[in-house]
């Protein structure tokens, strides 16, 4: 089974400021099978990525999301308030035919 | 609007059972397989099972096979999960998501789209 490994587990930065998260897999996985969600405290997570690249509908172009292979970054241009949450790439094994997560990014303000 | 509403959560004994729902509104639910997912509290998600459309397959995490069961009723537009058997590791915020998947230009693609607002297990004497 697949394990994704999320880095780092807690970033600081300041509103306006250029995020970057991690998601490394154990194995090869198939972009189209990555997708990354937002949770705010209290909330249900959110889609904000699908096949690795893909905005969900209605994200902002500041979230974007790339990689290939073992290694995935979804990358926030420029934060805003809003944006400081928890973060978790996740995919989809065939082989069991499962999902997985990781185990998450806290993005604080700094 | 596109909906899923769960309910049934609550507290339970150790070794007991519970019956977690999910309304669907808004989309034709018959038409996509469905995932139930958890969140232990201050822990991260975890995928715990999904079921297909017409409900001939289901699939679960395995800290879960044999005691929990997922299933369907189209006509009601609801998912269900019946948990037997449960543990205080069971203790969760339980969402239901619709599991997307589709097929575009020879690739497949799997994500969850749609969530609901979960409903609380705890498992606890």
């Amino acid at each position: 089974e697949i394990v994704l490994t999320q880095s780092p587990g807690t970033l600081s930065l300041s509103p306006g400021e250029r995020a970057t998260l991690s998601c490394r897999a154990s194995q090869s996985v198939s972009s189209s099978y990555l997708a990354w969600y937002q949770q705010k405290p209290g909330q249900a997570p959110r889609l904000l990525i699908y096949g690795a690249s893909s905005r969900a509908t209605g994200i902002p172009d500041r979230f974007s999301g790339s990689g290939s292979g073992t290694d995935f970054t979804l990358t926030i241009s420029r934060l805003e308030p809003e944006d400081f949450a928890v973060y978790y790439c996740q995919q989809y094994g065939s082989s069991p035919p499962v999902y997985t997560f990781g185990q998450g990014t806290k993005l604080e303000i700094k | 609007e596109v909906q899923l509403v769960e309910s049934g959560g609550g507290l339970v004994q150790p070794g007991g059972s519970l019956r977690l729902s999910c309304a669907a509104s808004g989309f034709t639910f018959s038409s996509y397989w469905m995932s139930w997912v958890r969140q232990a509290p201050g822990k991260g998600l975890e995928w715990v099972a999904n079921i297909k459309q017409d409900g001939s397959e289901k699939y679960y995490v395995d800290s879960v096979k044999g005691r929990f069961t997922i299933s369907r009723d189209n006509a009601k537009n609801s998912l269900y999960l019946q948990m037997n058997s449960l543990r205080a590791e069971d203790t969760a915020v339980y969402y239901c998501a619709r599991d997307r998947r589709y097929f575009d230009w020879q690739t497949h693609y799997y994500y969850m789209d749609v969530w609901g607002k979960g409903t609380t297990v705890t498992v606890s004497s």
